[in-house]
């Protein structure tokens, strides 16, 4: 069955370190993929994504993630995270049109 | 200002009174969606529609019916509310089947707790 693996569930970082998200997914066919944010009490935003081209794709704030096929895996990062980042994020895979599958979510606080 | 609009907000109801949530949206979108959140397990989508007339079941459509009468409106129902259905809803829109790589607006989401 095809599905999405956020490797953590919390992750808890001071201002300034480097973020790093795991995302996996199970689907051998084409994928759309992308990165949503979730401020606290608000609706989902989208981060980033990828469709095709050059897999390391560039986002808002200061987000990036990298497509590797080979891996299916679409991992997202940030070179130094503020506090502002306080957040959940989740990973999405579009199959092919229809259906989204979306990862468990990564609750991240960044400490001040 | 592009939205996707869901009402109500919040609603506190008991086990087996029929509940409709609207979600309604200014851009056009031909695909429509709905999902539930829930601690741990992120969205789970309930039903989707690619157009008028068009829905189809997504992962846990059990205890849910949708209609898509109108491009602009994709109501959510339960028939008979469960306390299971506890939950965060939200929908969500996009550009057509064509545009699957175009990301989905969501809506502000709507917390329904079933007693």
């Amino acid at each position: 069955a095809q599905s999405v693996s956020q490797h953590n569930h919390h992750v808890i970082l001071s201002e300034a370190a480097s973020l790093e998200l795991g995302c996996n997914y199970s689907y051998g066919g084409t994928v759309n993929l992308f990165w949503y944010v979730q401020y606290p009490g608000q609706h989902l935003q989208l981060l980033l994504k990828y469709f095709s081209g050059d897999p390391l794709v560039k986002g808002i704030k200061g987000f990036e993630a990298e497509f590797i096929k080979s891996k299916f895996s679409f991992n997202l990062r940030k070179p130094s995270v503020q506090w502002s980042d306080t957040a959940e994020y989740f990973c999405a895979v579009n199959l092919g049109g229809f259906k989204t599958i979306f990862g468990a979510g990564t609750r991240l606080f960044v400490k001040a | 200002e592009a939205q996707v609009t869901q009402n109500p907000r919040y609603l506190i109801t008991v086990t087996g009174k029929k509940l409709t949530v609207t979600c309604s949206q200014n851009m056009n979108h031909e695909y429509m969606s709905w999902y539930r959140q829930d601690p741990g397990l992120g969205l789970r989508q309930i039903y989707y529609s690619m157009n008028v007339e068009v829905t189809d079941k997504g992962d846990v459509p059990e205890g849910y019916k949708v209609s898509r009468k109108e491009k602009r409106n994709f109501p959510l129902i339960l028939e008979s509310p469960s306390p299971n259905q506890t939950s965060l809803y939200f929908c969500a829109s996009r550009p057509g089947i064509g545009e699957s790589n175009q990301p989905q607006h969501f809506g502000d989401g709507t917390r329904l707790s079933i007693l």
